[in-house]
């Protein structure tokens, strides 16, 4: 089965900080995606990944950067976290089409 | 508890009914389709998918329609369990489009009465 892990599953974090949320998958995928999931907004995606060090915007980049070191691990990054990223952040990977997804990590910003 | 499933449309049903959870799509050049489960502090869940070259799909207790003509997918579950209760939704897949992305919709919530 595919396993897709997600660092923490609860975050709080103070407004200004940098945040590092990691996601580790155990399946060889080529394709790694972050969203945020919102109430009434549904999954948005913020990067998503096709290979090492390889990186493209999603629909709501501003306020994150991505990285890609090696091919199980992508990394979301908030350099400076605002109230407005309080969120469940979603990690997946995908090999093709069907995405697997991480549990999620529930992020408040205070 | 989770709050993912505010503000979505709500199907209320009897437990040992048949639901049916439906999905309008928006992009006629998409060719296939899947539809997630997401239960309350998990990330969403397959459940089945469904390519353009076909109508129907069936899975365990689960089935998949798709009708191209007028861009609608459905998921019927049949003898809906307590455990079901999660909200659904569909995602697409376009022909051509970027390598892997899909497209969500918001989601269905489903609730069954024991």
């Amino acid at each position: 089965d595919v396993k897709v892990t997600q660092s923490s599953r609860y975050l709080v974090k103070r407004t200004g900080e940098k945040v590092f949320l990691e996601c580790v998958q155990d399946m060889d995928h080529e394709n790694m995606f972050w969203y945020r999931q919102d109430p009434g907004l549904g999954l948005r995606l913020i990067y998503f990944s096709y290979d090492v060090k390889m990186k493209e915007k999603g629909d709501i980049p501003e306020g994150y950067s991505v990285s890609r070191e090696k091919k199980e691990r992508f990394s979301l990054i908030l350099e400076s976290a605002s109230t407005n990223q309080t969120s469940m952040y979603l990690c997946a990977s995908s090999l093709i089409n069907e995405q697997f997804f991480g549990p999620g990590t529930r992020l408040t910003v205070l | 508890g989770e709050s993912v499933g505010l503000h979505l449309p709500t199907l209320s049903v009897q437990e040992g009914d048949n639901s049916i959870i439906n999905c309008a799509y928006s992009n006629s050049a998409s060719d296939y389709f899947i539809w997630y489960k997401q239960e309350s502090g998990k990330g969403p869940q397959f459940i089945i998918d469904i390519r353009s070259n076909m109508d129907k799909r069936q899975g365990q207790r689960v089935t998949v329609l798709l009708n191209k003509t007028v861009k609608h997918l459905s998921l019927q579950i049949a003898a809906t369990q307590p455990g079901d209760s999660a909200v659904y939704f569909c995602a697409e897949a376009a022909r051509g489009g970027s390598q892997g992305n899909l497209i969500f919709g918001k989601g269905t919530k489903l609730s069954v009465k024991p």
